[in-house]
This record gives C-alpha cells, sequence and structure tokens, in this order.
C-alpha cells in the first residue's frame, strides 16, 4: 500500500508554544490529506481536510486559528498547533487519499503539552 | 443515528476461531467501505476495501457487504493473538472524500 510518515513521532512541549506536524506521502502524491485527532480510548476524531493549494476545510468546532494547515505540495502537508496548551494533547494522525476514496494513515505524532 | 455503528465490545474469541465483525452505516448512496487495523498506541492500517455486494477474500480476511441492508461485515478465520486489537469500519460520505468512521470494535484473541 501506499507510505505515508509523519514527523514528529513525540514531541513534549510547554504550554504555550506552537508545534509543527508534517506528514508526507513517500512514494505517491497526494491531493487530498486529512487530519485527525485521537484521544485515548476514543475513536478518530476528523479534524479538517487539506487540499493542495487551497485552504483546508475545518470540521465543525475545530478552531482554523489555532490548528493551522498548510498543504503546499503534493508530498506535504503541515498543521501547526499555535499556543498548545495541556488539553491538546493526543494523538495527531494524518492520512493521504489514494485512488479518490482510500486513506492511508501516517503513523501518528503524540503531543503531550506540560 | 450515527452515520456509521459498530459494536464497541470487546468482542473474544479462542485462538484458531473465526471472529465475525459488524458495522451499519446510514447513507444508502456510499459506494465504497473500509475496513482498518489499529494496535493501541498506533494508526490504522488498512486491511480490505469492498464495494461490491457479497463477498470478498483475502487471505484469512472476508469482508461482506450487503448493500440493501446497508450492513458490512468483516470475518477473521483462524484468529491468531496478533489479531487482537480494534477493528474501524470506515465509509466515505456519498459524493465526498471524508470518511466516516465507526467507534471501533475491541478484537481480544485469546491464545
Amino acid at each position: 500500500g501506499a507510505v505515508v510518515s509523519q514527523h514528529p513521532s513525540r514531541v513534549i512541549c510547554k504550554s504555550g508554544t506552537s508545534v509543527k506536524i508534517e506528514c508526507r506521502s513517500l512514494d505517491f502524491q497526494a491531493t487530498t490529506m486529512f487530519w485527525y485527532r485521537q484521544f485515548p480510548k476514543q475513536s478518530l476524531m476528523l479534524m479538517a481536510t487539506s487540499n493542495e493549494g487551497s485552504k483546508a476545510t475545518y470540521e465543525q468546532g475545530v478552531e482554523k486559528d489555532k490548528f493551522l494547515i498548510n498543504h503546499a505540495s503534493l508530498t506535504l502537508s503541515t498543521l501547526t498547533v499555535t499556543s498548545a496548551h495541556p488539553e491538546d494533547s493526543s494523538f495527531y494522525i494524518c492520512s493521504a487519499e489514494v485512488g479518490g476514496d482510500t486513506q492511508y494513515f501516517g503513523p501518528g505524532t503524540r503531543l503531550t503539552v506540560l | 443515528q450515527k452515520e456509521v455503528e459498530q459494536n464497541s465490545g470487546p468482542l473474544s474469541v479462542p485462538e484458531g476461531a473465526i471472529a465475525s465483525l459488524n458495522c451499519t452505516y446510514s447513507d444508502r448512496g456510499s459506494q465504497s467501505f473500509f475496513w482498518y487495523r489499529q494496535y493501541s498506541g498506533k494508526s490504522p492500517e488498512l486491511i480490505m476495501s469492498i464495494y461490491s455486494n457479497g463477498d470478498k477474500e483475502d487471505g484469512r480476511f472476508t469482508a461482506q457487504l450487503n448493500k440493501a441492508s446497508q450492513y458490512v461485515s468483516l470475518l477473521i478465520r483462524d484468529s491468531q493473538p496478533s489479531d487482537s486489537a480494534t477493528y474501524l469500519c470506515a465509509v466515505p460520505l456519498y459524493n465526498f472524500n471524508k470518511f466516516y468512521f465507526g467507534s471501533g470494535t475491541k478484537l481480544n484473541v485469546k491464545p
């Protein structure tokens, strides 16, 4: 299957700092990528849909000014958590769309905000 | 009604048995259906996709789709302890590319 990478895999930061997470499609071009968040023992929650060259589409309740998404190329989307707080601590996972309907997931980034 | 519903489990089966995981969806226009496996602390991994009514087999896995009943299932034959994970059913919203995920069924395969 298609390979999606994320960096970093784990990050610990102080409250108030910003954290950037990168999502890359390694062996294919991804016009559309998705960002999810998952809290312990809960299901995936879609945060936003990222389309190359255009603004991301955010799900209801997700603050677009806090979670900045940039999809500047067909192989890279970034999520920046601005002014992170402890409640933002979560497992952030990106996925890339292949073939119009299939999603392949990156390995995830575990964010801990102290 | 949620767009995609799964029994949260846990579903416990002995090693070597058949595990049956079920999923119902609400959007009659849905055309494609996916099963993902998620180990604890890891991201989801695609197992199978199915598009047509009937069965689709891949190794020990069989996906079954019944569009009239809006029902999709995943059978795991000869279950192994390594199959213990949460299984997520995913259905793209008709005419859109984003997925609706079920809450997942936790499977425990006991040695």
